[in-house]
């Protein structure tokens, strides 16, 4: 079985200052992490993906995240956050090996303040 | 290039009444995916579709809902009769296939149905 957690339901930040969400996920075999934003009465956007290669992959809009095997995480990262990233940040997984199921974590919902 | 396509946008219905929504993806992507998102939850897969052929419809329940992609292009998902708990907003995606680089899946703005 696969899952994903989001620890993090609600994650505040000041304008300028760095930007991040967290992730951790569960998977037999290995891991395709995916990071997605969805703003009020819209579908998910693809920021970034974590496929093999890099442990840090970068996305759109000036996030990142790292792969962190020994933790099973993939974090997702901004170095200055702007208002406009506020929004719902939803992190996914498949198990790459066996399934083509991608399973969503509950999403985060980002407030990035003036 | 045109994105994922989805109609009606809201729906607002009577329990036990019957619905469907419809979704036209990118053009070339072959798989097609149908989502539910519960407010407050993360999407959940219906089902899959890779070309005509369903990949996977673990999650569907199947005693209400049905779907579709004949022709390997549009689709749509139906339920009948529908409940108050199917209250969501439903997804589409697709991706250009199944497995590497080529399955990022692209997502519509979703129709927001509400069952009372």
């Amino acid at each position: 079985a696969q899952s994903v957690a989001q620890p993090e339901d609600q994650v505040n930040v000041a304008e300028g200052n760095p930007l991040t969400v967290k992730c951790t996920y569960s998977v037999s075999g290995n891991p395709y992490l995916f990071w997605y934003v969805q703003y009020p009465n819209r579908g998910l956007q693809f920021l970034l993906k974590y496929i093999t290669g890099d442990n840090l992959v970068k996305g759109s809009y000036g996030f990142e995240a790292e792969f962190n095997k020994s933790q099973t995480s993939f974090h997702l990262k901004k170095p200055s956050a702007l208002v406009s990233d506020s929004a719902l940040y939803f992190c996914a997984v498949r198990d790459g090996t066996n399934d083509y199921k991608l399973s969503f974590g509950a999403g985060t919902t980002v407030t990035v303040r003036a | 290039e045109a994105g994922v396509a989805q109609s009606p946008r809201y729906k607002i219905i009577e329990k036990r009444q019957s619905v469907a929504f419809w979704c036209n993806p990118i053009s070339g992507h072959a798989t097609l995916y149908w989502y539910q998102q519960i407010l407050g939850q993360g999407p959940k897969l219906l089902i899959q579709f890779q070309n005509n052929g369903v990949v996977d419809d673990s999650q569907l329940p199947k005693d209400r809902f049905s779907a579709e992609r004949l022709k390997g292009v549009d689709s749509t998902l139906k339920i009948q009769p529908a409940k108050l708990e199917d209250s969501a907003v439903y997804l589409c995606a697709s991706s250009l296939e199944l497995g590497g680089n080529q399955e990022t899946q692209y997502f519509g703005p979703g129709t927001r149905l509400l069952v009372l």
